[in-house]
């Protein structure tokens, strides 16, 4: 069974390009997250997204970014007009819905390295 | 809301030595989940151990042991014979329910030979 797969591993944008960020979850997860870790710091959440649901996007910028977890396919994590402090490692991590100890359990990517030049 | 505190932003053991990490937590959920991750130089993030809100015993994998103090609210992580693959960074973790982690800090462990 596949872990949680994010691509690609290593990002690199210039100011004011744009970014795609894709995180497949683990199979029959329905459960995406998306966490920002910036340089010397720990993860900070960003968004949770069931299929085709946002579900809590407390977490995210108010402007040029974006997710979205298609009914088919990845979810995908967008920023627009990349600026320097973009820069920072990007980890999705997916769930299944469970009751008991499988409620808490979140698998994590290996995480996208978004380097904005 | 959740927090979690990680007090020590570095901490030094001797090879074969135990340390503890410490972690405090502060949470008006009444069910939820404790957990540690390593994450080496390499980036990726490394589940260690959970402890639930509602286990009588603390948990145990293999050298990780989670010292549960539920009045307390701390969830230190104790690592027994220390390695030196052990040299790391740590982060203690809290979620309730199916919504997100919430993350401390991290504490950066090195561990001398």
């Amino acid at each position: 069974n596949a872990g949680v797969m994010q691509n690609p591993r290593h990002l690199v944008r210039r100011r004011g390009q744009e970014a795609r960020l894709r995180c497949s979850p683990m199979k029959g997860h329905s459960h995406v997250y998306w966490y920002r870790q910036l340089p010397e710091e720990g993860l900070k959440f960003m968004v949770y997204l069931q299929k085709e649901n946002i579900i809590d996007e407390s977490g995210m910028p108010k402007e040029r970014f974006s997710a979205e977890f298609p009914k088919e396919g990845p979810s995908i994590l967008r920023i627009q007009q990349v600026v320097r402090g973009d820069s920072a490692a990007y980890f999705c991590a997916s769930s299944l819905w469970g009751t008991g100890a499988k409620e808490y359990e979140q698998y994590f990517g290996p995480g996208t390295r978004l380097t904005v030049t | 809301a959740q927090k979690i505190t990680q007090t020590q932003p570095g901490m030094f053991v001797q090879e074969k030595e135990a340390v503890t990490l410490d972690c405090t937590y502060d949470t008006s959920d009444p069910s939820y989940g404790l957990f540690w991750y390593k994450q080496p130089s390499s980036g990726e993030m490394i589940f260690l151990i959970y402890q639930g809100s509602y286990d009588q015993q603390n948990a145990t994998e293999g050298r990780y042991s989670l010292n549960f103090q539920k009045a307390r609210k701390s969830a230190n992580l104790v690592i027994s014979a220390s390695q030196l693959g052990d040299s790391a960074m740590y982060f203690c973790a809290m979620r309730a329910g199916a919504g997100k982690s919430t993350f401390g800090d991290g504490t950066t462990l090195t561990v001398k030979p």
